[in-house]
């Protein structure tokens, strides 16, 4: 266990219907990330909250949308999406503060997502 | 950009062999850090090497890092089946975030 927590691990949805994933970590730090991973591609990093504030957004479609209440929570909001969407979605979070993403990073066990 | 390339793409060995495996990259580092990603999980840190260092040894894992030729090494020793995974490097630029290769895929096979 790397005190990173995702939910749901599965997800199938078609894509008129809105769901959320939702990440939580336990390890007291201050940034977090999600990030997507497709088959034989890169990871691709989307999303990067810092105390709680949107420091990155990589050219996201808006049909993903983050949320981060707290330095533990953050959800990805998701509506309207295609087939080649289904991912596997990956949260981090990282020690971090002021210096940026450099830290070192731990992973959630993701959320398996499949666009119908 | 940033993107690291790992070498090979993929790699199949006998349980005791050693496994290597190369990450290039573009841009000058603040450090480089390897991953471990079991299949359909997330990645696990294994390893930070920071610029101004050239090995570092964590059990059976070694790291070497060569800013000059802009390259990292991974060296697994004695491999076990458990080790088959994708091993991923990444890369701290001093930017806002951390830079991923594609990974190798290493199988190990009893």
């Amino acid at each position: 266990e790397t005190g990173v927590t995702q939910t749901p691990r599965h997800l199938v949805m078609g894509m008129t219907n809105k769901k959320s994933l939702k990440c939580e970590q336990h390890l007291g730090h201050n940034a977090m990330y999600w990030y997507k991973q497709s088959a034989k591609k890169p990871l691709e990093l989307m999303f990067v909250y810092n105390f709680k504030e949107q420091t990155e957004n990589n050219s996201v479609p808006s049909r993903f949308s983050p949320e981060c209440p707290n330095s533990s929570h953050l959800f990805l909001h998701l509506h309207t999406l295609q087939p080649e969407d289904s991912a596997l979605y990956l949260c981090a979070s990282s020690r971090e503060g002021a210096s940026g993403g450099t830290d070192t990073q731990y992973f959630g066990p993701g959320t398996r997502l499949t666009v119908l | 950009s940033q993107q690291g390339e790992e070498d090979p793409q993929a790699l199949s060995i006998q349980e005791g062999e050693n496994a290597t495996m190369n990450c290039s990259y573009k841009t000058s580092i603040n450090n480089l850090q390897w991953y471990r990603q079991n299949s359909g999980r997330g990645l696990v840190h294994l390893i930070l090497i920071r610029s101004n260092e050239r090995e570092k040894h964590s059990g059976r894992l070694r790291v070497t890092l060569d800013t000059s030729k802009k390259s990292s090494s991974l060296l697994i020793t004695a491999s076990r089946a458990a080790d088959t995974a994708s091993y991923f490097c990444a890369m701290n630029s001093g930017y806002s975030t951390l830079t991923f290769g594609k990974g190798t895929m290493l199988l190990v096979s009893p």
